[in-house]
């Protein structure tokens, strides 16, 4: 069965420091692979998407990277600032369909003053 | 920034009450869905919605939910005969057919209480 699996453990890291965030999947060939940001108690946020031919996106301080042989996405928040706690999901996304959503569990990220 | 918005933002129902979610989607948008987090889990999809009808549905979308467009803005859930198990924050997504990343665009929620 298809799965996606993120740092399960919150991760915390320190005010200007780069957090790196993980996801991995199984049994998927996403043509697509999204990330959202989701705070406590509010509906998740759409930050990036990488399609499957691009090794790596960015957009402001945020990279990720996609490497369908591994099967893996790395999400990079350079220079990290407390506004940046949140939880982050990975979604890879398949072509066809309607293209719902799965989501992986997300990782919670704290980035201490 | 056109935005989706959903009513009520916190719902309390007893057990065996019909409950009544609605959203109102962004208003160039042609996909919908709904998806529901119970405190502490992971966002799960319920159900998408296209062209007036529903396109997929998963396992936890049983007979006792149903979802509507009654008019051209609102998208509604209904749960027929609510359970404990139903307590969770019920999110409404939407994206246009032109989405080439198919990012969707959540509501902010209803949470939903069921005594």
């Amino acid at each position: 069965s298809q799965k996606i699996e993120q740092n399960s453990e919150a991760l915390n890291i320190q005010e200007g420091k780069t957090a790196t965030l993980t996801c991995n999947y199984t049994n998927y060939s996403p043509a697509y692979l999204q990330w959202y940001r989701q705070d406590p108690g509010r509906g998740p946020v759409f930050l990036l998407l990488i399609r499957e031919n691009e090794k790596e996106k960015r957009k402001e301080r945020l990279k990720v990277t996609f490497d369908t042989t591994l099967k893996q996405s790395l999400f990079h928040i350079t220079a990290s600032q407390p506004a940046d706690s949140a939880t982050y999901l990975c979604a890879p996304i398949s072509t066809g369909g309607y293209q719902k959503v799965t989501f992986g569990t997300g990782t919670k990220l704290q980035v201490i003053p | 920034e056109p935005e989706v918005t959903q009513t009520p933002s916190h719902q309390v129902t007893q057990m065996g009450q019909e409950v009544i979610l609605r959203c109102v989607p962004i208003s160039n948008h042609l996909y919908f869905y709904w998806y529901r987090q119970i405190l502490g889990q992971k966002v799960e999809f319920l159900v998408s919605f296209y062209n007036n009808e529903i396109s997929e549905k998963s396992e936890i979308f049983d007979d006792q939910f149903s979802v509507e467009r009654p008019d051209g803005s609102n998208f509604t859930l209904k749960i027929r005969s609510t359970k404990l198990e139903d307590s969770a924050m019920y999110f409404c997504a939407s994206r246009p057919e032109t989405s080439g990343g198919y990012e969707q665009y959540f509501g902010p929620g209803t949470r939903l209480t069921v005594t």
